[in-house]
């Protein structure tokens, strides 16, 4: 079975700019959540998406939003881009539902610098 | 939302047990405890989940008193392949659950 894919992999990007990230969790998996990570904050909690809904979205300013397509496949965008956007982004996958396991498996990043 | 703290570090040396022990107090009655591995520039890497008492499996083992306030990690016989962050969380499949993850635990595995 796949893994999570991510795409791109890199991206720079200027200030001002908006960018989209792309995620496709592995099959059979309805819920994909998004972190940032950087050196100073670590892994934070961007939000979460289950069935094309946003179930729960972190402590994020509105300038980052996403959307869940129907086949699960997860979008995120950031605009008005900032300096401290810079970061790895991070997206997992799981089940969700209401499935007693809630193990998620991540991809491996968009590294996103802000120039 | 369980909170949940570990050691900021820890070194050992390759061949030893390492346990990373994870503190959550406020854990609810449906909630999880999960452990995910991290290599620099990846993602985070499951490596076990359980509920209470002990769960094994091909790398590691899970440790979850009665009580469940705590929970222990246990790495068989580390190699320097097992140097990594470690993260502790707790929670479950419940909706409106932000996962908080904290700052891990650095090990340092030395030859």
């Amino acid at each position: 079975k796949a893994g999570v894919t991510q795409t791109p992999r890199y991206l720079i990007k200027t200030r001002g700019q908006q960018v989209t990230l792309s995620c496709s969790p592995i099959s059979g998996h309805r819920s994909v959540s998004w972190y940032q990570q950087t050196p100073g904050q670590g892994l934070q909690f961007l939000f979460e998406y289950f069935s094309e809904t946003q179930r729960n979205k972190g402590n994020f300013p509105g300038r980052f939003s996403g959307r869940q397509f129907s086949n699960s496949r997860s979008e995120m965008n950031v605009s008005t881009l900032e300096l401290g956007d810079s970061a790895l982004y991070l997206c997992a996958s799981s089940l969700g539902g209401g499935y007693r396991s809630y193990e998620q498996y991540f991809g491996p990043g968009t590294r996103l610098t802000v120039t | 939302l369980a909170k949940t703290t570990q050691p900021i570090s820890m070194d050992s040396y390759e061949g030893q047990e390492v346990n990373i022990t994870c503190s959550h107090n406020n854990i609810a009655t449906n909630d999880y405890i999960t452990w995910y591995q991290q290599f620099p520039s990846q993602g985070p890497r499951f490596i076990i989940q359980g509920y209470k008492t002990k769960v094994t499996n091909e790398v590691a083992s899970l440790f979850i008193p009665a009580d469940r306030k705590s929970s222990t990690l246990s790495l068989p016989r580390v190699s320097l392949s097992d140097t990594a962050v470690y993260y502790c969380l707790v929670g479950g499949d419940n909706y409106g659950q932000n996962f908080v993850f904290g700052p891990g635990t650095r090990l340092s595995v030395l030859p």
